[in-house]
């Protein structure tokens, strides 16, 4: 069956930029989303389609999908940035969440 | 702007089955253009894909979940339920629905606020 990787963990400094990496088999073949859950609150989506940003996101949020990873990078990292993300992919009509990476912003 | 919440018992025996229902506002259950999803997330785990229902009454199941879950729309109440039978304390977790956008890359969006559900005797 078919699995997506994530890090479970990444420690980035305030303005600097974070990348999560989220692998799988021929990945770029496929489109993939991403979200980020803060405590207690609900997944939102902050990268659909590979690379494209709904309107409500920061434009330090950016994506990128090629051969067997996608990354979701956060440059000029923000206090507010530090949550769980998730990556997300669609194989034969089923759904895959990726594990989740913890972004900690020291 | 259309916004979900879910609905249901946050305390289920085990062996007994679970259901939970999400209602729509802002938006309609029997639009083409959406697929109505149910995710959820174990205490201390990630995300798990349920299955979600599309406004033709068609299913698609997670395989692991698929021989206890059903998903259904009621187009009169702008709802879908979840019904989970024979449950166990690994189906603890939170619930969410949400609103898939049927598109080049189906994305979820938005999501309610979710729903926390026990299963203890």
């Amino acid at each position: 069956s078919y699995e997506l990787t994530q890090p479970p963990s990444v420690s980035v400094s305030p303005g600097q930029t974070a990348s999560i990496t989220c692998s799988g088999d021929r990945l770029g073949q496929k489109y993939v989303s991403w979200y980020q859950r803060k405590p207690g609150q609900s997944p939102v989506v902050v990268i659909y389609e590979d690379t494209k940003r709904p309107s409500v996101i920061p434009e330090r949020f950016s994506g990128s999908n090629s051969g067997n990873r996608a990354t979701l990078t956060i440059r000029g990292t923000q206090a507010m940035d530090e949550a769980d993300y998730y990556c997300l992919t669609w194989d034969t009509s089923t759904v895959l969440f990726g594990g989740g990476t913890k972004v900690t912003v020291l | 702007q259309v916004q979900l919440q879910e609905s249901g018992p946050g305390l289920v025996k085990p062996s007994e089955n679970l259901s939970l229902t999400c209602t729509v506002s802002g938006g309609s259950v029997s639009s083409s253009a959406y697929y109505w999803s149910w995710i959820r997330q174990p205490p201390g785990k990630g995300l798990e894909w349920i299955g979600y229902v599309y406004y033709s009454g068609s299913t698609k199941y997670n395989p692991s979940l698929k021989s206890r879950v059903t998903i259904s729309a009621d187009t009169s109440k702008n709802q879908f339920s979840l019904k989970l039978t024979s449950v166990t304390a690994a189906d603890t977790a939170v619930y969410y629905c949400a609103r898939v956008v049927v598109a080049s890359d189906n994305f979820f969006d938005p999501w309610g606020q979710g729903t926390r559900v026990t299963v203890s005797s």
